[in-house]
């Protein structure tokens, strides 16, 4: 069964510091790839997403992921911490058609420490 | 910019009550979906709509019934509440990627956090 992992479901760094989030999936065929964010009694919010191409992908709020296929898996990564990006973050992955299903990784709460 | 739009953000209700939430798109969206999301499981899907009056079960539809008379409202039902119903739902949309479009983003709404007593 297609599933996504995300390890930690709490991280903690201080401000300025490198974030790595971390997301793998399982799947036998490629998928597509998403990050999402969730600020405290908000929506969520699209960070990145991979469909095809170049395998590093740029987000909004300085944001990057990259797939790695042999690796399966898609980690977030923001070389420098900001107060402002404490949240949940989520990882989902995409592999129907038309209607674009999502299954979502069960989330990391990112907390960044003055 | 899409706006995805719920219509309350708290909702309290009793056990038995049957209820209501309503979820509205401005971006003539095709597919609506509704979830759940809990601590520590992520959002799981419970029903999702690829038309009007089109629907399909998610992962965990047992309790709830949906409705899309409309191509830009779908509305979730819980027939009968149950506290184990208790949980933020949250609504989403996207394009179809019918002419060849690539994958389609889900905007999702704000979110209604509902409570059953």
């Amino acid at each position: 069964a297609q599933s996504v992992t995300q390890l930690g479901s709490h991280v903690s760094v201080s401000e300025g510091a490198l974030v790595l989030l971390r997301c793998n999936y399982s799947s036998s065929v490629p998928p597509y790839l998403f990050w999402y964010v969730q600020y405290p009694n908000q929506g969520l919010q699209l960070l990145l997403k991979y469909t095809t191409g170049a395998t590093l992908v740029k987000g909004i709020n300085g944001f990057e992921a990259e797939f790695k296929k042999s690796e399966t898996s898609f980690h977030l990564t923001k070389p420098s911490a900001h107060m402002s990006d404490a949240a949940e973050y989520f990882c989902a992955v995409s592999f129907s058609g038309n209607t674009g299903k999502l299954i979502f990784g069960q989330g990391t709460t990112l907390q960044v420490k003055p | 910019d899409v706006k995805v739009t719920q219509s309350s953000r708290y909702l309290v209700k009793r056990t038995g009550e049957k209820v209501f939430l309503e979820c509205v798109q401005d971006m003539d969206h095709e597919n609506m979906f509704w979830y759940r999301q809990d601590p520590g499981l992520g959002l799981r899907l419970i029903y999702f709509s690829y038309d009007v009056k089109m629907k399909e079960k998610g992962d965990i539809p047992e309790g709830y019934s949906v409705s899309r008379e409309k191509k830009e409202r779908f509305s979730l039902i819980l027939e009968s509440a149950s506290t184990n119903q208790t949980s933020m739902y949250l609504c989403a949309s996207s394009p179809s990627r019918r002419g060849g479009r690539a994958i389609a983003t889900q905007y999702f709404g704000p979110g209604t956090r509902l409570t059953v007593l």
